[in-house]
């Protein structure tokens, strides 16, 4: 199983908006609506801040929201905040009791 | 919630077994509807899942790593734990227990994390 696709880098002024895109294929983020995001910071274990692709967590934020359009997943985060600088990882279930995570994307609020 | 913490060895000679245990508190892991799972991240690269076991025993693991894999549970030291033979250098990550909420198949929560070094 491969990596889930997620760009290196993303970028947002405060306030701005950010969106990473986690693309994977038919067997995993295109064939079931459980994918998850995480947010990491530097040490420190990571955070599930979506989950089945839209829902969040209770104590999450309403600035972070999750989508999926075929086998591309999306996490925005809107009002973009200094706190929000961070790591962020895909997952999705890839079938036959497997998970398989995204290549990371961090996130740098300028 | 329940709240994860890894525990064993930090360095582990190549070739040699990598042992790590993860205790649950807050609840029993036996009367728990999750799945306990590991997950590991090299480095400054991103994460890997390693396998997950539910109460009754029965596992899971990423096809990549099976053959070197064994996950248990200890119900009695509410307990559960990763064996990881042959390891070389690339097996070298920091390594996290989360469990599985079988409703959403996410992972949460999650330890903090032990780092595993290989080298002689």
């Amino acid at each position: 199983q491969s990596a889930l696709t997620q760009p290196p880098s993303a970028s947002g002024s405060p306030g701005q908006s950010v969106t990473i895109s986690c693309t994977g294929t038919s067997s995993d983020v295109g064939g079931y609506n459980y994918v998850s995001w995480y947010q990491q910071y530097p040490g420190k274990a990571p955070k599930v801040m979506i989950y089945e692709v839209s829902k969040r967590p209770s104590g999450v934020p309403d600035r972070f929201s999750g989508s999926k359009s075929g086998n591309t997943a999306s996490l925005t985060v809107s009002g973009l905040q200094a706190e929000d600088e961070a790591d962020y990882y895909c997952s999705s279930y890839a079938g036959t009791n497997n998970y398989v995570f995204g290549t990371g994307t961090k996130v740098t609020v300028l | 919630q329940v709240q994860l913490q890894e525990s064993g060895p930090g360095l582990v000679k190549p070739s040699q077994t990598l042992s790590l245990t993860c205790t649950v508190s807050g609840g029993s892991i036996s009367s728990s509807n999750y799945y306990w799972s590991w997950i590991r991240q090299p480095a400054g690269k991103g994460l890997e899942w390693i396998g997950r076991i539910y109460t009754s025993g029965s596992t899971n693991y990423n096809p990549s790593l099976k053959s070197r894999v064994t996950i248990s549970v200890d119900t009695s030291k509410n307990q559960f734990s990763l064996k990881l033979s042959s390891v070389t250098a690339a097996d070298t990550a920091v390594y996290y227990c989360a469990t599985i909420v079988p409703a959403a198949l996410s992972f949460d929560p999650w330890g903090q994390g032990t780092l595993v070094t290989v080298s002689s």
